[in-house]
Formats: C-alpha cells, sequence, structure tokens
C-alpha cells in the first residue's frame, strides 16, 4: 500500500490558463474522489469515480472544470481558464467498495491562480 | 442533502479530556466518519459509527445517535500531538461512497 498520490504538489498559475492534476489512487481501491478545500473550511465534495464511471458531479461545480478516469485506475482533474476563486487546495482520496471504507487521502494539489 | 454543524475552535490542556461535538441533518444516512487533519496536512480517519452507541479505539472514542442526528468524538490523556482539525463526515445512504464534510473543529491542547 503505497497510498494515494497527487501530482503536483503545487501550481501557480495566472487567470485565464488551463491547469491539470493528476491523482494515483490505492491499486486495490474501486471508488475515486476529488474534494476542494479552502483555509477554514472542510473537504467540499467535487465527484467521485467507481471504477471508470463518473457517478456523481458536484452540483456547485461549473462546467469549466472536468474530470477523468479513463482505464479506472488514475484520474485527472482539469480546470479550464482559471479564476482567482478557484484558488484552494485539491485532494483526491479513495476507498474500497466496503460499506464501512474511510477515505484515504492524497496530500492535494494546492493551486494559486494569479 | 447533508448539514453538518461542528463548533469552530476548542482549547484543552495537556492530560484532559475533551469532547468535539458534531451534530446533522441529512437526508440518507449511510455511516458517520471522524478525520484528523494537522495543519498543511491531508485528513487522516480516526474512527466509524454506523449504529448507536460508542466506539472505543485506543484514547479515541466516538459516540453515534442517530435519532438525535448527533455524534462526539471524545479524546482522553491529551498530547501536544493532538492540536489538529477535527472533521466530522457524513456518509450518503443514496450515494454510498460519497461523504459530506463538517467544517472541522481546531483543537488546540496547551501544556
Amino acid at each position: 500500500d503505497t497510498g494515494v498520490s497527487q501530482n503536483p504538489r503545487h501550481k501557480i498559475t495566472k487567470r485565464g490558463q488551463n491547469v491539470t492534476f493528476r491523482c494515483d489512487p490505492i491499486s486495490e481501491h474501486n471508488r475515486l474522489y476529488w474534494y476542494r478545500q479552502t483555509l477554514g473550511q472542510g473537504p467540499e465534495f467535487l465527484t467521485y469515480f467507481q471504477n471508470e464511471a463518473q457517478l456523481e458531479k458536484s452540483r456547485l461545480l461549473s462546467d469549466r472544470f472536468s474530470a477523468e478516469r479513463p482505464k479506472g485506475s488514475f484520474s485527472t482533474l482539469e480546470i479550464q481558464r482559471t479564476e482567482q476563486g478557484d484558488s484552494a487546495m485539491y485532494l483526491c482520496a479513495s476507498s474500497s467498495g466496503d460499506y464501512n471504507s474511510p477515505l484515504h487521502f492524497g496530500n492535494g494539489t494546492r493551486l494559486t491562480v494569479t | 442533502g447533508q448539514n453538518i454543524d461542528q463548533p469552530t475552535e476548542m482549547t484543552a490542556t495537556e492530560g484532559a479530556i475533551v469532547q468535539i461535538n458534531c451534530t446533522y441533518q441529512t437526508s440518507g444516512f449511510n455511516g458517520l466518519f471522524w478525520y484528523q487533519q494537522h495543519a498543511g496536512e491531508a485528513p487522516t480517519f480516526l474512527s466509524y459509527n454506523v449504529l448507536d452507541g460508542l466506539e472505543e479505539k485506543g484514547r479515541f472514542s466516538s459516540f453515534l445517535s442517530r435519532s438525535k442526528g448527533y455524534s462526539y468524538l471524545l479524546l482522553k490523556e491529551l498530547q501536544m500531538k493532538d492540536s489538529a482539525s477535527y472533521l466530522c463526515a457524513v456518509r450518503d445512504l443514496a450515494n454510498a461512497g460519497k461523504s459530506t464534510f463538517g467544517d472541522g473543529t481546531t483543537l488546540t491542547v496547551k501544556p
């Protein structure tokens, strides 16, 4: 168990640019989640996958956000035309399909939009 | 949807006991999780409750009352390293994998 891996750890971009983040979950986990967290807040749900199927996407998520998990393994989260309000920590987590399985989080990608 | 409330901050003394409360209103319930998050780090799992009652795990215990929409995390024999944010999260029934988080309780342990 090597844990959940996220890349990059930090990303600084200018407003209007596109960014893409990668998440490699724990290999035997079939569920993968993306959350966003800002200072003083809890993680906010963005989307989740079971294998390669995207089962839910937050209604708070604009069309500028898209996520994929093409082979049911790693996932990417893309933000197009970034805005300053997108600055946050983007957390990826994975879990097994068991009802009592907790989320295992990666160390996150911190995005700063200037 | 889910609505989860926790106190924003708490302070306690090393060696003492502290109880962190969480109340929730939910359209569906499939378990409640507590996570610990140190500053600048990812959340890590502490405990899980799906049935009413107390779950004990070393210095940490968690309690759930489904009828009251209430849980608490009890930390005993506090240590300085317990200073962190404690997040309450409710797992949805309809979407069995999705968890909704509260904003966390920042605990400061003083010597």
